[in-house]
Order: C-alpha cells, then structure tokens, then sequence
C-alpha cells in the first residue's frame, strides 16, 4: 500500500483556521485521498475525500497538489470539537476496500 | 448519515470467558465489515474482513480461532473473543462501507478490559 506521512501533532487556537499537510509521494494514479479523524475513546469518523481537485463539505476542505504527491486538509474556523487524531490514508477502492491506518496528526485546540 | 452501531460499548469480564461484540450497519447493506484493535497510543490495527456468507479473512498473526468473526446477514457482525485474557484488553471497532459512496463508517468501539 502507498503510505502517507503526517506530522505527529499540531496545535491550533480556537476559531483559527488548521492546516493538515500530508505527504504521499508514492500515490498511484487510482488512489483516492481519505480523511478520518477519531475522537478521544471514539471510532474513526469519515471527513471527507478526493482523487484529483480540492472538495469541499460541511466538515472540511480538501486541497490536492496538482502532482497528487501531497494534500492538505482544512478546517475554517477550529471548535474544541475539532480536537482528535487525523488520518490521511490512500484507498484504491479496489479488492476488499480495507482501510490502512497510520499514526495520524494529534490536533489539539487551544481556547 | 449512514450509521454503524457496535454492542456493547464497555465489557468487564474474567479471564477464561468469552466475550461477543456485534455490528450492525443500520441503514444500508454491508457485505463487507471491518474488525479493528486499537492499543492505548497507537492507531488502528486491521484483524479481519469479515464477508457476507463466508469465512472471515485473517490479518497475519491474528488467531482465527481466537477471534470468532460471524458476518451471517447483510447488517450484521460478529466478533467473538474466545477465552479472554488479560492480553486482550483493549479497544475493538468495526466498520462497514458504503461502497457506491466510498466511505466507510465506524462504530463507536467497545472496550474489553479482562481481569
């Protein structure tokens, strides 16, 4: 599977906008970008995802460079509901369309 | 949103019994479910697909005959830890996908904890 690189944890106050990079120099042509994000003692909660141009939904948006090597997710204005592990994980939506998780970005949001 | 339900949120139990954990997938069909573990600090570990009809499909290294998965409609599976021991205490999720949508969609996990 291609990986995904993310920083480790970020830090935001509240009602700023956050920046979540991620780095996939290895992603294929048929892999879509996904964003998950899990609460403290909570399952991971679909944000949103993309295969080539930015998206947006009620949650987020996502930026995608044009060489799909990197992605960046946005949340506009962070909340302390926003406070939770981000993942940016590569899905081909091939085979049995099983997710592989990484460690995530550590987002904590400051009042 | 489509929503997947888990049961029971939090089980206590002895070492040596067994433990179920169901998963259900409320609004929508899912002929493939998830089975997840999750350690304290660390991320998401798949154990199993577990399929519609047939035999689950095993992650290396994660005993089949120590994790009971029974996927027997098309709403709902089972993971059965058998003979529980204190090793596996720790947080388990399903998921099951929406495939037209390419999303998947998480329960809200239960924690095993085994005295």
């Amino acid at each position: 599977d291609a990986k995904t690189t993310q920083p480790n944890s970020m830090e935001s106050n509240e009602e700023e906008p956050v920046h979540l990079p991620c780095n996939h120099s290895t992603i294929s042509g048929t892999d879509y970008i996904h964003w998950y994000r899990q609460l403290p003692s909570q399952g991971p909660e679909y944000v949103i995802h993309g295969l080539t141009s930015n998206v947006n939904n009620r949650m987020a948006s996502l930026a995608i460079a044009e060489d799909r090597k990197s992605s960046t997710l946005i949340l506009h204005r962070a909340t302390l509901r926003d406070a939770a592990v981000y993942y940016c994980i590569l899905f081909s939506g091939a085979g049995s369309y099983q997710l592989t998780f990484g460690k995530g970005t550590k987002l904590s949001v400051i009042p | 949103g489509a929503v997947v339900s888990q049961h029971p949120s939090r089980v206590i139990c002895k070492s040596g019994t067994s433990v179920k954990i169901e998963c259900r997938s409320l609004d929508f069909q899912a002929t493939t479910m998830f089975w997840y573990r999750q350690f304290p600090k660390q991320s998401l570990m798949l154990m199993a697909t577990s399929n519609e009809g047939s035999k689950a499909t095993y992650e290396q290294g994660v005993e089949k005959d120590k994790f009971l998965i029974n996927h027997a409609s098309l709403t709902l599976s089972t993971l059965t830890v058998t003979s529980a021991h204190p090793e596996d205490s720790s947080f388990y999720i399903c998921s099951a996908g929406q495939l037209a949508k390419n999303i998947q969609y998480f329960g809200a996990g239960t924690r095993l904890s085994v005295l």
